[in-house]
């Protein structure tokens, strides 16, 4: 059973479309994130959740709008698709209160979104 | 949060040891340090954590010396298995909060 996982794992489409990525994580975690990976393979945090409460906003255009409709889910919803948004994005979870400084997190296994 | 620095690459073979040291100057003193390890197509996955002196688990070791300004992942006996990216992190407790900072990581490429 896995414990964060995403869907889709690959995602092609054309410049300026609108596509979502989904999240679900059965840890019983109650904080979520999203992350993005670049092409150099650095790991920036987008957003981060807890019990559907945004509490990080990183400097992400306004194209990105995360939801949680509860706190076992998050997903990503992209508006206007440029090229520059390609990169793997990682969901992850973690307990409020678990962790201790960088442990406790669990990271899906990402969706490679590819715009053309 | 402290900024890290490790090698970009590193070669190794089976069976051998493999270490792998970070930087971390401006570690505060509510700073854990934590490796993580990627496999391509993977999400990163926590190895090992450690405040001070030496961890050990099943898969790896620790070694943080006094002044904390460095750590080491040693790797016993490494298979091709364990060709990954190998991130080092440093983060205080922070949770929803915390906005990990992962660094370029060092890619281990195990040869037969």
């Amino acid at each position: 059973d896995t414990a964060v996982s995403q869907t889709p794992k690959y995602l092609v489409t054309q410049m300026g479309n609108d596509k979502s990525i989904k999240c679900e994580q059965n840890l019983g975690h109650d904080t979520m994130y999203w992350y993005k990976q670049d092409s150099k393979k650095f790991l920036k945090i987008m957003f981060s959740y807890n019990n559907k409460e945004l509490i990080i906003n990183e400097t992400v255009p306004n194209r990105f709008s995360p939801k949680s409709p509860d706190k076992a889910h998050l997903n990503l919803h992209i508006n206007s698709l440029e090229l520059g948004d390609s990169a793997v994005y990682f969901c992850a979870s973690s307990q409020e209160g678990g962790t201790r400084g960088a442990y406790g997190y669990t990271f899906g296994s990402g969706t490679r979104l590819t715009v053309v | 949060l402290a900024k890290t620095t490790q090698p970009i690459s590193m070669d190794s073979y089976e069976g051998q040891e493999v270490n792998i040291t970070c930087s971390h100057n401006n570690i505060a003193t509510n700073d854990y340090i934590t490796w993580y390890q990627q496999f391509p197509s993977q999400g990163p996955r926590f190895i090992i954590q450690g405040y001070k002196t030496k961890v050990t688990n099943e898969v790896a070791s620790l070694f943080i010396p006094a002044d904390r300004k460095s750590s080491t992942l040693s790797l016993p006996r490494v298979s091709l298995s364990d060709t990954a990216v190998y991130y080092c992190l440093v983060a205080p407790d922070g949770g929803a909060t915390n906005k990990l900072i992962f660094g370029t990581g060092t890619l281990l490429a195990v040869q037969p």
